[in-house]
């Protein structure tokens, strides 16, 4: 299964934009980049998710590099509630795919 | 809207005997994911089914066994229960189009604790 790496932690204070970055340099060129955040005690929870051009919803943005090989999710303004664990998983093509979470990035909101 | 729906929500057992969790996916979804989440852990992919047929495997014991029934459900069985089989199960669900496996809706997870 493709790797991604994250750093395990990052703070960011209340109201202010958050880039959580991902490295994947082992991408296939059909493998999806998913983000998921998870809460204490919680499950996963969907976030964001692209192949090439960068994705924006209602809930951050996904910028994804021109080579491939890392991605940002951007979160414009912290609150509170967006206190979790971030996770970055590539998704192969095929369906029932492994969809692997790795170690993700805990963060901390700070009011 | 119609969410993924694991039971029971808590299960208590004791070493070496059986559990059995069972999950409802989101109807029309066509694959099936379950996870295990040690605490304090990331979530393990253990076993995933496409159109009730088993998928992909990752690292589930051969103790446990899963099915996926001809309404859909679901259904991840234990036996010979261990400690380290305490943890929290989730399930998910999924519409996959072409190429793309889509948004993975997560349950509230089964919590089993072995004593």
């Amino acid at each position: 299964d493709a790797k991604t790496t994250q750093p395990n932690s990052m703070e960011s204070n209340e109201e202010e934009p958050v880039h959580l970055p991902c490295n994947h340099s082992t991408i296939s060129g059909t493998d999806y980049i998913h983000w998921y955040r998870q809460l204490p005690s919680q499950g996963p929870e969907y976030v964001i998710h692209g192949l090439t051009s960068n994705v924006n919803n209602r809930m951050a943005s996904l910028a994804i590099a021109e080579d491939r090989k890392s991605s940002t999710l951007i979160l414009h303004r912290a609150t509170l509630r967006d206190a979790a664990v971030y996770y970055c998983i590539l998704s192969l093509p095929n369906t029932g795919n492994q969809f692997y979470f790795g170690t993700g990035t805990s963060l901390t909101v700070i009011p | 809207a119609a969410g993924v729906i694991q039971s029971p929500r808590h299960l208590i057992k004791e070493k070496r005997e059986t559990a059995t969790l069972k999950c409802y996916p989101i109807p029309r979804h066509d694959t099936v994911y379950w996870y295990q989440q040690g605490p304090g852990q990331d979530p393990q992919f253990l076993i995933s089914f496409y159109e009730k047929m088993q998928s992909d495997k990752g690292s589930i014991p051969d103790r446990f066994s899963a099915q996926q029934f001809s309404d859909y459900h679901s259904e991840l069985n234990m036996s010979s229960l261990e400690l380290g089989d305490s943890a929290l199960y989730f399930c998910a669900s999924s519409l996959s189009t072409s190429g793309d496996t889509g948004e993975l809706f997560f349950g509230e997870g089964s919590r089993l604790t072995v004593l």
